[in-house]
């Protein structure tokens, strides 16, 4: 079965400085999508960036960007420049891509980004 | 562009009732998925439907029902609910098995 594993359950960053959030996975397909999500207060899941696992470079979006380590099953999560508005609570989140099928999301437990002004 | 779309936003019933939450999803989307999220937990895959047709179950009671209608929207059905359905009910849509888009969730709160 497949598990998506974060390890930091609260994380802290001053405003403008960086911070990486961590997240492992347990797989043993070759071929599958790896997220990260956002839930600010509000409770809305928002996007935050994709990866596709046959992709050796690392996706990036504006001030997020990853570090994907396939042979490591290792998806961290980079935040430059943080900002208010980055406080939430944030989830990697795992999809197996098999034969075009519509899989589900695996989701970690989560972990909660406060930022400080 | 447009979001997908859950109503109602909140719903509160007494245990034992019955409530039915609707998806409305992106346009074009031909998939919608269910996840509930309880207090403190990560989301959980409940159902999902490709083209109409159920494509895939995860742990989803037997007391809950769904289905994909043929504009594409999709309905949850709960039924006997008990204390422990209070949730936020996710629905999420993707074009075939791309990313999956959230819409803002029902909360629904059982007394």
């Amino acid at each position: 079965a497949q598990t998506v594993t974060q390890s930091q359950p609260e994380m802290s960053v001053q405003e403008a400085e960086t911070v990486t959030l961590s997240c492992t996975y347990d797989t043993s397909e070759s071929d599958y999508y790896l997220f990260w999500y956002k839930q600010p207060p509000s409770r809305q899941m928002i996007l935050v960036i994709r990866q596709e696992a046959y992709k050796q470079q690392n996706a990036t979006e504006n001030r997020f960007s990853v570090n994907f380590q396939k042979a490591a099953k290792s998806f961290s999560l980079k935040i430059s420049d943080s900002q208010l508005g980055d406080a939430a609570m944030y989830f990697c989140a795992y999809r197996w891509n098999y034969g075009g099928s519509q899989g589900n999301l695996i989701f970690g437990k989560g972990t909660k980004l406060s930022v400080k002004p | 562009a447009a979001g997908v779309i859950q109503s109602p936003r909140h719903l509160i019933k007494e245990k034992r009732e019955t409530a039915t939450l609707k998806c409305y999803p992106i346009p074009r989307h031909d998939t919608v998925y269910w996840y509930q999220q309880g207090p403190g937990q990560d989301p959980q895959f409940l159902i999902s439907f490709y083209e109409k047709m159920q494509s895939d179950k995860g742990s989803i009671p037997d007391r809950f029902s769904a289905q994909q209608f043929s504009d594409y929207h999709s309905e949850l059905n709960m039924s006997s609910l008990e204390l422990g359905d209070s949730a936020l009910y996710f629905c999420a849509s993707s074009l075939g098995g791309d990313t999956q888009y959230f819409g803002p969730g029902t909360r629904l709160t059982v007394l």
